[in-house]
């Protein structure tokens, strides 16, 4: 299966600081990809969907402003949590489509942030 | 609104054995169903794609049911193992969007 990487795996920041994390997509091309937040013992909650080129598609309830989604390229998407809160520590995870509507994605290993 | 439910109860069950998962759900006509695997602190990893018109699905050891008038998945691993300990995601797709249940905890023990 494809190969996605997510950078860093941890990161621990100040509140009130940003925090950027990317999502790579190693041997294809992912002309669409998903950023989730998954909270402990909780599903995956999709927060928005980018196809590259295009500004990112936010699901009700997130911040646009708050979680900033670039997906510049067909291989780099990354998010920035912007002036984090504790409660914007989770688990984010990115997957990576090769097809808009494609039933496949592939996911990366995820990032855990921690907000002080 | 969309829900999408799986035993929030761990599964517990012995080396060998076939353990069997369940994923409902309601007001959703999802064009395909996924399940996934994942492991603590880990991204979830594709396991088993079936499609709104297709009943069941194998690869190896996983066998994956698809009951559209019963809006119900079931999920099953044979001869299972103490390496199939993990959550275990339903996932239910339509045109590139996917929602994904709570998943299932499953304990192998040798």
């Amino acid at each position: 299966g494809a190969v996605v990487s997510q950078h860093p795996s941890r990161v621990i920041c100040k509140s009130g600081t940003s925090v950027k994390i990317e999502c790579r997509s190693l041997d294809f091309q992912a002309t669409t990809m998903f950023w989730y937040r998954q909270f402990p013992k909780q599903s995956l909650m999709l927060m928005a969907t980018s196809n590259e080129g295009s500004k990112a598609t936010y699901e009700q309830g997130v911040e646009k402003d708050k979680f900033l989604i670039n997906h510049a390229s067909l291989t780099l998407s990354t998010l920035t949590v912007t002036s984090a809160h504790p409660e914007d520590s989770s688990f984010y995870i990115c997957s990576a489509a090769g097809d808009r509507g494609s039933s496949e994605q592939y996911f990366g290993p995820g990032t855990r942030l921690t907000v002080t | 609104s969309q829900k999408i439910e799986q035993n929030s109860e761990a599964l517990n069950i012995q080396e060998g054995k076939t353990a069997t998962l369940t994923c409902n759900y309601t007001n959703y006509s999802p064009a395909y169903l996924q399940w996934y695997r994942q492991d603590p602190g880990r991204g979830p990893v594709f396991l088993l794609l079936i499609r709104e018109n297709e009943k069941e699905k194998r690869k190896e050891r996983l066998k994956v049911t698809f009951d559209t008038t019963l809006k119900q998945s079931l999920f099953h691993i044979t001869a299972s193992q103490p390496a199939d300990s993990a959550t275990y995601l339903c996932a239910l797709g339509s045109w590139g969007k996917f929602q994904f249940g709570a998943g299932t905890q499953v304990v192998v023990t040798p």
